[in-house]
């Protein structure tokens, strides 16, 4: 079964960094589009950003809360996708998500979701 | 802040229909952008329930059905059971500045 598992979740102060992976299992990877969603604490869903396929351009977008902070890159080689997160503020507080995107050719279709990682944003 | 919005809470009873809105705009549902929509367990991460507006995954019952009009999209639950009790929400894309992908506010279903 296909899995996607997040790491790197933890307190950090305001102004401070956090750089978040995600390992992917059973799937191809490399050709997937791979978005990153986030939840506050008692709140709704909030998509952050994405990043394309490489065959696709391997190009990146963001929302606009976050865009100039944080950085999602990928490595195909190692079946993992990052979330550098820089400048951070205490309403990025929330359970990151990865996920897979474009999922089965659907647009925006956010298919596999992994468990998630708590980032707590506090002094 | 979602630029979907959806009734924060819907309830019924074992056995009853119960449907979600998503509220829209013309630069998102409006525009023609499919809605997707995904079901939340407690404590759990979501996972897709219904794409494209109106297509089920394998493995999710037919009493899931989703429907699109407009400006809004619904969900509907026929023969509600104690395990469809869940946060559910809606998500498109929007082609205004704000834009990429948006989701509803979330809709929590409780089981009388």
């Amino acid at each position: 079964e296909e899995q996607l598992v997040e790491s790197g979740g933890g307190l950090v102060k305001p102004g401070g960094s956090l750089r978040l992976s995600c390992a992917a299992f059973r799937f191809p990877f490399s050709n997937a589009w791979m978005s990153w969603v986030r939840q506050a604490p008692g709140k709704g869903l909030e998509w952050v950003g994405h990043i394309k396929s490489k065959s696709d351009g391997g190009t990146t977008d963001y929302a606009a809360p976050v865009k100039g902070r944080f950085t999602i890159s990928r490595d195909d080689s190692k079946y993992t996708l990052f979330l550098q997160m820089n400048s951070l503020k205490a309403e990025d507080t929330a359970v990151y998500y990865c996920t897979t995107d474009f999922h089965g050719g659907n647009p925006h279709l956010l298919g596999y979701w992994g468990r998630g990682t708590l980032v707590t944003v506090s002094s | 802040q979602s630029v979907l919005t959806q009734p924060p809470s819907v309830s019924g009873a074992p056995g009853q229909r119960v449907t979600i809105s998503c509220t829209g705009s013309s630069s998102n549902i409006g525009a023609g952008y499919d809605v997707h929509w995904y079901q939340q367990l407690p404590g759990t991460a979501p996972k897709f329930l219904i794409y494209r507006n109106s297509n089920r995954p394998s493995g999710v019952p037919d009493r899931f059905s989703g429907s699109k009009s407009g400006t809004s999209a619904s969900l509907a639950i026929t023969g509600l059971q104690a395990e469809d009790e869940a946060d559910y929400y809606c998500q498109s894309y929007d082609s205004s500045l704000s834009g990429f992908y948006v989701f509803g506010t979330g809709t929590k279903v409780t089981v009388l």
